[in-house]
């Protein structure tokens, strides 16, 4: 149990294109979703806090007219990269945070397999 | 504020040598820890995680971790190491409350290489 999937897994786009990325809880639902940005061989930096039906919360320093982010279910949350450049190319990891009765109490989170992002 | 440190860029170890990653936390009130596991080019995977109880904790694939509250410490052992255990490791805290409730905050991760 407890499957986080992302897709895709990499993309490769234009710069100046936009790119969205899922985040899909499989097997819970998850009312608050983290989206992830990790660089080569460093730690994962958290770009925002998704929770469903409300807009996003985002980390300073991040724009949220660049990375939009949507949670429009329990199970879905869409991360897309406007206007993406080359420094957009990255690692972007999501997980997923299971409720109460999920994950025993702890609020556990569970992490996608991320996606690789290439912008040329 | 909640902080993590893993004070070692690398580990080496021979395999079949015991292996320790290390982890030092600073947070307001009980902290909740994690580990977690990246291979390459893929997410986190959950080791084991502290959340109150036995200060020794055992998780996956044969990894245990020893929360010291006195040295605040969440130190990752396994006692005979594999050639398949070399990854990117992540010690991380879980923000108690208020507006960061739920947020992890991760160290800076620890690459474990084991030779043959």
């Amino acid at each position: 149990g407890a499957v986080v999937s992302q897709h895709p897994s990499r993309v490769i786009c234009k710069s100046g294109t936009s790119v969205k990325i899922e985040c899909r809880s499989l097997d819970f639902q998850a009312t608050t979703m983290f989206w992830y940005r990790q660089f080569p061989k460093k730690s994962l930096m958290l770009m925002a806090t998704s929770n469903e039906g409300s807009k996003a919360t985002y980390e300073q320093g991040v724009e949220k007219d660049k990375f939009l982010i949507n949670h429009a279910s329990l199970t879905l949350s869409t991360l897309t990269v406007t206007s993406a450049h080359p420094e957009d190319s990255s690692f972007y990891i999501c997980s997923a945070r299971a409720n109460l009765a999920a994950s025993g109490g702890s609020y556990e989170q569970y992490f996608g397999p991320g996606t690789r992002l290439t912008v040329t | 504020a909640q902080s993590v440190a893993q004070p070692e860029d690398q580990v080496n170890v021979a395999e079949g040598n015991p292996l320790t990653v290390k982890c030092t936390y600073s947070v307001s009130g009980n902290p909740y820890l994690f580990w977690y596991v990246q291979y390459p080019n893929r997410g986190l995977q959950f080791l084991l995680k502290y959340i109150t109880g036995d200060n020794l904790v055992k998780g996956s694939y044969g990894f245990e971790a020893e929360f010291n509250k006195s040295q605040t410490s969440f130190h990752l052992k396994k006692p005979s190491a594999l050639v398949s255990d070399s990854a990117l490791y992540f010690c991380a805290v879980r923000h108690p409350g208020g507006t960061s409730y739920g947020k992890l905050t991760f160290g800076q991760g620890t690459i474990l290489t084991v030779h043959p």
